[in-house]
Formats: structure tokens, sequence, C-alpha cells
């Protein structure tokens, strides 16, 4: 099975500092999409950031980047300017076509005031 | 526009009860997706469907059927509710093509007692 992996369970970081969340994964596609997800208290699933795989540049949505690094295959999230709306469960995610997706474990980040 | 509409919210089983979980979406979206979230585990895919008329099993399809009569439906069955279907179920949908965002229903959460 294709697996994506997200080692770190919890992780906390100070208002306004910055967070990386790791996310590994395995693949034989040399094309393919990453996302990650945030899910809040609320329980929805948000969209935070996507990346497509043959696209050189890392790709960023304001205060969220990632550094994808193909040959890893690691697909880390980094959090500038953390504020306690990010706080949330974040889930790493590739897409398998179809809309089927395959998630990694979730690592719950708190900010800490 | 209501997006991706999940119910019930919550609901509580009794072993061996059948029920169905309902998801609807107003997107004109192709594909549609049912999956569960367990902790420490990530959102596993049950089926999925690529249109109308088409369905197929994702990575824990046990004890669960679909069916996808219209675009805008895709109910989840349960057949006999067993405690280790106890779990946070989401629907999402999203349109045909590769790169594409995922749109998730708010979930359901499932006791089976």
């Amino acid at each position: 099975a294709q697996t994506v992996t997200q080692s770190q369970p919890e992780m906390s970081v100070q208002e306004a500092e910055t967070v990386t969340l790791s996310c590994t994964y395995d693949t034989s596609e040399s094309d393919y999409y990453l996302f990650w997800y945030k899910q809040p208290p609320s329980r929805q699933m948000i969209l935070v950031i996507r990346q497509e795989a043959y696209k050189q540049q890392n790709a960023t949505e304001n205060r969220f980047s990632v550094n994808f690094q193909k040959a890893a295959k690691s697909f880390s999230l980094k959090i500038s300017d953390s504020q306690l709306g990010d706080a949330a469960m974040y889930f790493c995610a590739r897409y398998q076509g179809a809309q089927k997706l395959v998630f990694g474990q979730g690592t719950r980040l708190t900010i800490n005031p | 526009n209501a997006g991706v509409t999940q119910t019930p919210k919550f609901q509580v089983l009794k072993t061996g009860q059948s029920m169905t979980l309902q998801c609807a979406q107003d997107m004109n979206h192709e594909y549609m997706s049912w999956y569960r979230q367990d902790p420490g585990m990530g959102l596993r895919l049950i089926h999925y469907s690529v249109g109308a008329g088409i369905t197929d099993q994702g990575e824990v399809p046990n004890g669960y059927n679909v069916s996808r009569s219209t675009t805008e439906d895709f109910p989840l069955r349960l057949l006999s509710a067993a405690p280790s279907q106890t779990s946070v179920y989401f629907c999402a949908s999203g349109p045909r093509g590769e790169n594409t965002e995922a749109f998730f229903g708010q979930g359901t959460r499932l006791t089976v007692v």
C-alpha cells in the first residue's frame, strides 16, 4: 500500500513563532498531488495548501508554505507567525485520482499564548 | 450554496442495527467519496464514485454498501452495525480532473454500542 506518514502526533508552538509539520509519503508515480488539510475542533476539513509534484517551486499561501523534497518524498508544512486560530489537527494527504486521498495519521498543533 | 451536506451529524446505534448516512452535494461534482476517521489513523477511504451508477471500493469497504443513482446523492449504508464501526464519517466531492480540491461535509459521529 502506498502510504503517507506523519511522525509527529502532537506539536506545540508559541504564538507568533514558526512551526514545521513533517510528512513523508510513498509513491511509484512521477507526477502526483500533495495536500495539507486543517481540521479545527468544528471537524470541518479545510484545504490549507496543495503542491503538484512536477512543479519545482514550493507552494505558498500567505503564512503557510511547504518544503517539498521530491527525491526524499518529503512534504513538510511551515506555519509562520503562528496564530491562536491555527490550533487544529493537520493532515497531509496524497491524491490518487478520482478524489481518492491517502491521509497521514495527523498532527495535533497547539498554539501557546 | 450548501456545498456537501451530511445527515445526521450524530447517531447512536445498537449492535446489529442498520442505518444510512446521507450525503448530498449541489456543486454538480462527478466524484464523491466516503471516509472514516479514527484516532491515530487519519482518514481512510471506504467507497468512492466517479459518476452516477459507478461505485468502487476503497481501503476499508467491509460492512458498508453504497449506491449512486444521481449525481447529487451518495448514501452510505451500514448493514449490521458493529462496535468497530464507531467512528467519524466524512463525505467528500470534487470535480473531474487532477488538481482538484476535495470538498468535505461536516462529518457524522457514529457510536455503536
